[in-house]
């Protein structure tokens, strides 16, 4: 089993639409989740942040972390043609550890 | 100016041959990395560096080498390339301490063995 699954899609969807990416994991000793944006030919770009179990916003984004059921997502509101790239989470279980990615989810947001 | 930057961009290089692919960040991070990105795989760590002195394997370290010339410099060496390393190779820094889990990364290079 991978340490972290992840959908890989490809995921297509009308602009406006609300999209939602996830991830599970299976080591529960992973407490710092981040989202990352990879556009086409670039390199990944941190997205988003969090600690722990709960919910952080920025913008139209919203990352969410549920530890007991080894779980994280990334919601996107009015999604936008901009926001069409591929999502990877990744996960880390402390500062001094290395980071460990998903496979990325590949989305089209078509206008 | 870009803060981590990659040469060469593309590669295509024989089975066998020898390369070397090259990292510089102005970020003046302590930490850099080397990851490999293959469909539906995602990124796997080859090596990592954590200061100019220490050199630690990844995942899948195996048929590569790497080499920390400065802080702001980590090469990466095919010692013999062979063509399941065809892939896209990312350099990503991070800093010190707390925010170790935001890397920030090159634009990547596309190597192809043949």
């Amino acid at each position: 089993q991978k340490e972290v699954e992840q959908d890989p899609g490809p995921l297509s969807v009308p602009e406006g639409a609300i999209v939602s990416l996830n991830c599970t994991y299976s080591n529960s000793a992973f407490q710092y989740f981040m989202w990352y944006r990879q556009y086409s030919r670039k390199g990944p770009e941190l997205l988003m942040y969090t600690y722990s179990s709960g919910n952080k916003e920025d913008g139209r984004f919203t990352a969410q972390v549920d530890k007991s059921s080894k779980y994280i997502s990334l919601f996107i509101r009015d999604s936008q043609p901009s926001d069409s790239a591929t999502y990877l989470c990744a996960m880390i279980k402390t500062s001094y550890d290395k980071v460990i990615f998903g496979p990325g989810t590949s989305l089209s947001v078509i206008p | 100016d870009a803060d981590v930057t990659q040469t060469p961009r593309n590669r295509i290089t024989k089975t066998g041959k020898r390369i070397m692919l090259e990292c510089s960040q102005t970020k003046g991070h302590d930490r850099m990395y080397w990851y490999r990105q293959d469909p539906g795989l995602g990124l796997r760590l080859i090596y990592y560096s954590f200061d100019v002195k220490d050199i630690n394997k990844g995942e899948i370290s195996d048929g590569y080498s790497v080499s920390r010339q400065a802080q702001a410099k980590f090469s990466l060496s095919l010692e013999s390339a062979i063509p399941n390393q065809t892939a896209l190779y990312f350099c990503a820094t991070s800093d010190r301490g707390y925010r170790q889990e935001t890397q920030y990364f090159g634009p990547g290079t596309r190597l192809l063995v043949l």
